[in-house]
């Protein structure tokens, strides 16, 4: 069983385009997250989302947008799209109460905008 | 806010030696957990070992054990009997409970494995 899977692992798509990336988790954690590797393999921190709260990194443009259906599931969108958002796009979840902050990541989504 | 460092962009190792990883981190947090993760090929984050700051005995996972230095705010990774399955790129974690349990990363150091 997958724990946590994201659709789909490779995206194509031109600049202005209007995109989606699915995540979903079944681990019954509370809390997802989505991450951003840069060609570089840098990894930063979007958004983490944890019963309705959203917390948003400061510097992620307001054209990306996560969206969350309910607790198993955090999509997300980006609107017109930009050469700059080409990276590899990581889904994690974790479990609160836990209190050992230990995330489980997707396999990830290499999203190339041409 | 935690920012984490990893100085060496690249190591390599001979089959079956040991090898260290090197991280530095700063918190102001006093409650805060530290992570390697591996990322081989494959591109999957995989957890390799964790380490609770307020444990003062260092973790250790089979072939992997760390070296946290909570004063020095230091935690480095030691990987005995290397194998080929070794080889990828390693970063280091921290992540707290303020706000948002957000992990923050470290930019990565790529391990090669020589036969």
């Amino acid at each position: 069983d997958t724990a946590v899977s994201q659709t789909p692992k490779y995206l194509v798509t031109q600049m202005g385009n209007d995109k989606s990336i699915k995540c979903e988790q079944n681990l019954g954690h509370d809390t997802m997250y989505w991450y951003k590797q840069d060609s570089k393999k840098f990894l930063k921190i979007m958004f983490s989302y944890n019963n309705k709260e959203l917390i948003i990194n400061e510097t992620v443009p307001n054209r990306f947008s996560p969206k969350s259906p309910d607790k198993a599931h955090l999509n997300l969108h980006i609107n017109s799209l930009e050469l700059g958002d080409s990276a590899v796009y990581f889904c994690a979840s974790s479990y609160r109460q836990e209190l050992s902050y230990e995330q489980y990541f997707g396999p990830g989504t290499r999203l190339t905008v041409t | 806010a935690q920012t984490v460092t990893q100085s060496q962009p690249e190591m390599s190792v001979q089959e079956a030696e040991t090898v260290t990883l090197s991280c530095t981190y700063d918190t102001s947090e006093s409650d805060y957990y530290l992570f390697w993760y591996k990322q081989p090929p494959s591109r999957q984050m995989i957890l390799v070992i964790r380490q609770e700051a307020y444990k003062q005995q260092n973790a250790t996972e089979n072939r992997f054990s760390v070296n946290f230095q909570k004063a020095a705010k230091s935690f480095s990774l030691k990987i005995s009997d290397s194998q080929l399955g070794d080889a990828a790129m390693y970063f280091c974690a921290g992540g707290s409970g303020a706000g948002s349990y957000q992990l923050t990363f470290g930019k990565g150091t790529k391990l090669s494995v020589i036969p």
